[in-house]
């Protein structure tokens, strides 16, 4: 299993540019997620689904879209790249059975917004 | 509203010694608590989960204590190597339908030689 899979690493944008994040998982996980990781702050939710064709908010979900037409991949759209994107995205996926549902991430890719 | 704080942010030892990490939350209802390891430069690696009826578990020289009453945890490493350098990360789920994670800022171990 190659687990969690993200492309790029790296990517560097400018002000309004918009890209996607891929990310796809061969586990045959149902929950997936994308988290953002900034300097002094815990990973913020930013998307999740708990399915194909289901997906939802999470904590900072706002110039981000998401979709999940199947089971492994959960792409994160930019929509217009600002400054305040710069970060580095995890996506991680877990299975829905309790009870531990232990989750694994990716290896995540850093993005620099110019 | 729902946090998880731990201490130190940041932590420096020599090769060989122990510490220990702490993990302060108070999400309600608890479901489980984790602990990972965020290598630099990768994603976070899960160590141990317990719940609320666990108060210790073991993986090798890490082990992880669970007080529920208190909602607090700590992550001890043992004999520490340099491949302990790495953040630390405690997470506690809710029990929610989708079990919603919520995470620390994590604390930032420097193993020295």
């Amino acid at each position: 299993n190659a687990g969690v899979t993200q492309t790029p690493k790296f990517q560097v944008l400018k002000t309004g540019q918009s890209m996607t994040l891929q990310c796809a998982q061969d586990m045959n996980h149902e929950y997936m997620s994308w988290y953002r990781q900034d300097p002094g702050m815990g990973l913020r939710l930013i998307h999740y689904s708990v399915g194909a064709g289901i997906t939802d908010q999470g904590e900072v979900p706002n110039g981000y879209n998401v979709s999940r037409s199947t089971t492994e991949d959960f792409p994160l759209r930019l929509l217009s790249a600002a400054p305040s994107q710069t970060s580095v995205y995890f996506c991680a996926s877990r299975p829905r059975r309790k009870p531990y549902n232990e989750q694994f991430f990716g290896p995540g890719t850093r993005l620099t917004v110019l | 509203k729902n946090q998880v704080e731990q201490s130190p942010q940041s932590l420096i030892i020599l090769e060989g010694k122990n510490c220990t990490l702490q993990c302060n939350y108070t999400v309600s209802p608890f479901s489980n608590l984790r602990w990972y390891k965020q290598d630099t430069g990768r994603g976070p690696v899960s160590l141990t989960i317990m719940t609320f009826s666990e108060n210790t578990k073991s993986n090798g020289r890490y082990t992880a204590t669970l007080d529920a009453d208190t909602k607090q945890s700590s992550l001890h490493i043992t004999a520490s190597q340099l491949s302990d350098s790495a953040s630390y990360i405690c997470v506690v789920s809710d029990r929610s339908n989708t079990g919603k994670l919520i995470f620390g800022q994590g604390t930032t171990l420097q193993v020295k030689p």
